[in-house]
């Protein structure tokens, strides 16, 4: 069965600092994955998604990248965080042409 | 007009009520839909996909309206378990989640 992985999953930083997250699938192959970010009261916002290694899509300009350097592996980033990047950060992968799975999700909180 | 729009809540609920939630979207290109539910401070899970013919889980309930592009989630004999956050998600060329609908069900 396809398992999706993030971590940390929870994570305190200070504006100015540089972020990592890292999100990793098993059980498939050349999946389309995907980061979103849910801030406090909000709804899902989709920030870059990936249909295979090297290719990333931008959905909003923002202080975020992303990569995928690996088949099954998503990373977002940033050099340096701004408070309005907290938020609930969660990486996704697609099933059956259109039906979304999430992974744990990454709590973060910029100070 | 945002293009997917749900009643935020809280729909406070005692035990064994049936409550409905609806939700209307802005794209008449939309192609599936989806009811997520997502407890506090978890990651959305996939409750049901929703069909134009309506379907039916257990004591869910999804059905679509293209005419009007509303949908709706219907929750039978409501348990307290089912205290959750409701998102309602459209497909048009990618998925689009409204904000949710907050359900409390108490004893």
């Amino acid at each position: 069965s396809q398992t999706i992985h993030q971590w940390p999953a929870t994570l305190v930083q200070p504006v100015g600092s540089p972020l990592s997250l890292e999100c990793t699938v098993e059980g498939t192959s050349n999946p389309n994955l995907y980061w979103y970010r849910q801030a406090a009261g909000r709804g899902l916002q989709l920030l870059f998604y990936s249909v295979g290694i090297g290719q990333i899509s931008s959905e909003v300009p923002q202080n975020l990248s992303a990569s995928r350097p690996q088949d099954r592996q998503f990373i977002l980033s940033s050099k340096k965080l701004l408070l309005s990047d907290s938020g609930f950060y969660l990486c996704a992968w697609i099933r059956d042409s259109d039906t979304q799975y999430f992974g744990p999700g990454t709590r973060l909180t910029v100070l | 007009r945002k293009e997917v729009e749900q009643d935020p809540g809280p729909f406070n609920v005692p035990e064994g009520a049936t409550v409905a939630f609806n939700c209307t979207y802005s794209n008449s290109a939309s192609q599936s839909f989806f009811w997520y539910r997502q407890d506090c401070r978890k990651e959305p899970k996939l409750l049901m996909s929703v069909y134009s013919s309506g379907n039916e889980d257990g004591r869910f309930t999804a059905q679509l309206n293209r005419a009007s592009q509303y949908i709706s989630l219907l929750i039978r004999d409501s348990k307290l378990s089912d205290s959750a956050t409701y998102l309602c998600v459209v497909n048009t060329d990618k998925l689009i989640f409204g904000t949710g609908t907050r359900l409390q069900v108490f004893p």
